[in-house]
């Protein structure tokens, strides 16, 4: 059973679209999540962490939790052509300290 | 801005040859880990180590791999009989840490740029 999951994509946006990108975990006892962005051939990157259900805004990003659903989500306003990359979704469990990442979801803005 | 450094960028060995790759994490910083992400796939954990002790492995880290803290600034990965499925790209990251009981949920991890290592 996959531990984190992500639609690969791609995932194609019109620039200044909001871009949606949406990930599941199977571990209840997930505490902590991560939203790292990775150009290709480059390292991860990140963008968001959330830790309480509810909202979480930054800029053009917003991160949602749901943990009754076990549903994180990032949300990419404005979305510019520098937004293209693959964005990865990492989940702590409670007592580890390893990141689980998901496979990535390529996204891509089109001018 | 500090950054996790890694070097080198780019390691070429043949099968059967030890290779050590290295890291100097972010200078506060307490917590080390490797990954590895083989093209195409998910980045995935190795190793985390903390008060010069390993704190957690994954069963990828087996007894080819080994890490070492030699001094205040460095923190090594070292292979010691290369397989070519070895080859990905290998991240060192590293995190403050907030202390024992704090809320160490919210400890971040800041990758370096990676070490691209192929196997021959």
């Amino acid at each position: 059973q996959k531990e984190v999951e992500q639609n690969s994509g791609p995932l194609s946006v019109p620039e200044g679209a909001i871009a949606s990108l949406n990930c599941t975990y199977s571990d209840r006892g997930s505490q902590s999540f991560f939203w790292y962005r990775q150009y290709s051939g480059k390292s991860p990157e990140l963008i968001m962490s959330i830790y309480s259900n509810g909202d979480k805004e930054d800029g053009r990003f917003t991160a949602q939790l749901n943990k009754a659903s076990q549903y994180v989500s990032l949300l990419i306003r404005d979305s510019q052509p520098s937004d293209s990359a693959t964005y990865l979704c990492a989940v702590r469990n409670f007592g580890n300290e390893k990141l689980t990442f998901g496979t990535g979801t390529r996204l891509t803005i089109i001018p | 801005e500090p950054e996790v450094t890694q070097t080198p960028s780019h390691q070429v060995t043949q099968m059967g040859q030890e290779v050590i790759l290295r890291c100097v994490p972010i200078s506060n910083h307490l917590y080390f880990y490797w990954y590895r992400q083989i093209l195409g796939q998910k980045v995935e954990f190795l190793v985390s180590f903390y008060n010069n002790e390993i704190s957690e492995k994954s069963e990828i880290f087996d007894d080819q791999f080994s890490v070492e803290r030699p001094d205040g600034s460095n923190f090594t990965l070292k292979i010691r009989s290369t397989k070519l499925e070895d080859s990905a790209m290998y991240f060192c990251a590293s995190s403050p840490r907030v202390g024992r009981g704090g809320p160490l949920a919210k400890n971040i991890q800041y990758f370096g740029a990676g070490t691209r290592l192929s196997v021959l």
